[in-house]
C-alpha cells in the first residue's frame, strides 16, 4: 500500500483539452516532486515543492502548470498538450529537500496518452 | 556528457548468477547516491543507499568509487524475482537535495 496515491491512474486526451492530475501524500513529508518517464529515458525531474513553494522548475513547458495547495496534494494541469508529452507522470515525495535524507516515495504514476 | 549514465542492457542471466551494474555520474559535487528498483510497470522504489565505505544487504552490495565518479552495485545468487530495472540515483551538494536519475539498467534472471 503506497503513502502516494495518484489519480487517475489513466488518462487519453486531445490536444486542445484541459485535464488535471493529482497526488495525494499521507506521509507527512515536505517536499513533493513530479517526474516525466518517457520510454528508454531516464526519469525528468519536472517540478519540486517544499512546503508548498515551489523550489525547483526544470525548464518545463508552460503547458504543464504544478500547484501545491498544501504539503499532501499537489496537482500538475495540462492544457494543450503534444503527442510527444505521452508518458508516464510519476508523483513523489520526501521528508525534505534540505540534506541528504535520500529517499522519495513514489505514486504508481498516471499514464497519459495525448492523441 | 549526460549527468548520470547506465548501460540500459538487458543483462540476462540465469537463476544463481553474479550480476554487477555500474553508473558513472559527470557532477564532482556529487554528494548522495542510491540505487532504485522499478519493476515493470510500477514505480521506482528505493534499494539501498550507496555510502562512501561501501554497503551489504543480504545479497546486494554497493559501492562508491569517487575518484573514477561510479557507484556499482553487485548481486549475488540471483533470484528470478530480481528482474527489473535497476536505477541508479545521484544528488549534488549544497542546499537542496534534488535526485538526478539514470535511464535503469535491465536485469533478466531465468531460471
Amino acid at each position: 500500500e503506497t503513502g502516494v496515491t495518484q489519480t487517475p491512474r489513466h488518462l487519453v486526451m486531445g490536444m486542445t483539452n484541459k485535464k488535471s492530475l493529482k497526488c495525494e501524500q499521507h506521509l507527512g513529508h515536505n517536499a513533493m516532486y513530479w517526474y516525466k518517464q518517457s520510454a528508454k529515458k531516464p526519469l525528468e525531474l519536472m517540478f519540486v515543492y517544499s512546503l508548498e513553494e515551489r523550489v525547483e522548475n526544470n525548464s518545463v513547458p508552460s503547458r504543464f502548470s504544478p500547484e501545491c495547495p498544501n504539503s499532501s496534494h499537489l496537482f500538475l494541469h495540462l492544457h494543450t498538450l503534444q503527442p510527444e508529452d505521452s508518458a508516464l507522470y510519476l508523483c513523489a515525495s520526501s521528508q525534505d529537500v534540505a540534506g541528504n535524507t535520500g529517499e522519495l516515495f513514489f505514486g504508481e504514476g498516471s499514464r497519459l496518452t495525448v492523441l | 556528457r549526460k549527468e548520470v549514465e547506465q548501460d540500459p542492457g538487458p543483462f540476462n542471466v540465469p537463476e544463481g548468477a553474479t550480476v554487477a551494474f555500474n553508473c558513472t555520474y559527470s557532477n564532482s559535487a556529487s554528494q548522495s547516491f542510491f540505487w532504485y528498483r522499478q519493476d515493470c510497470r510500477k514505480e521506482p522504489k528505493l534499494l539501498m543507499s550507496v555510502y562512501s565505505s561501501g554497503n551489504e544487504d543480504g545479497r546486494f552490495t554497493a559501492q562508491l568509487n569517487r575518484a573514477s565518479q561510479y557507484i556499482s552495485l553487485l548481486i549475488r545468487d540471483s533470484k528470478l524475482s530480481d528482474s527489473a530495472t535497476y536505477l541508479c540515483v545521484v544528488s549534488a551538494s549544497g542546499g537542496s537535495y534534488i535526485p538526478t536519475f539514470g535511464r535503469g539498467t535491465s536485469l533478466i534472471v531465468h531460471p
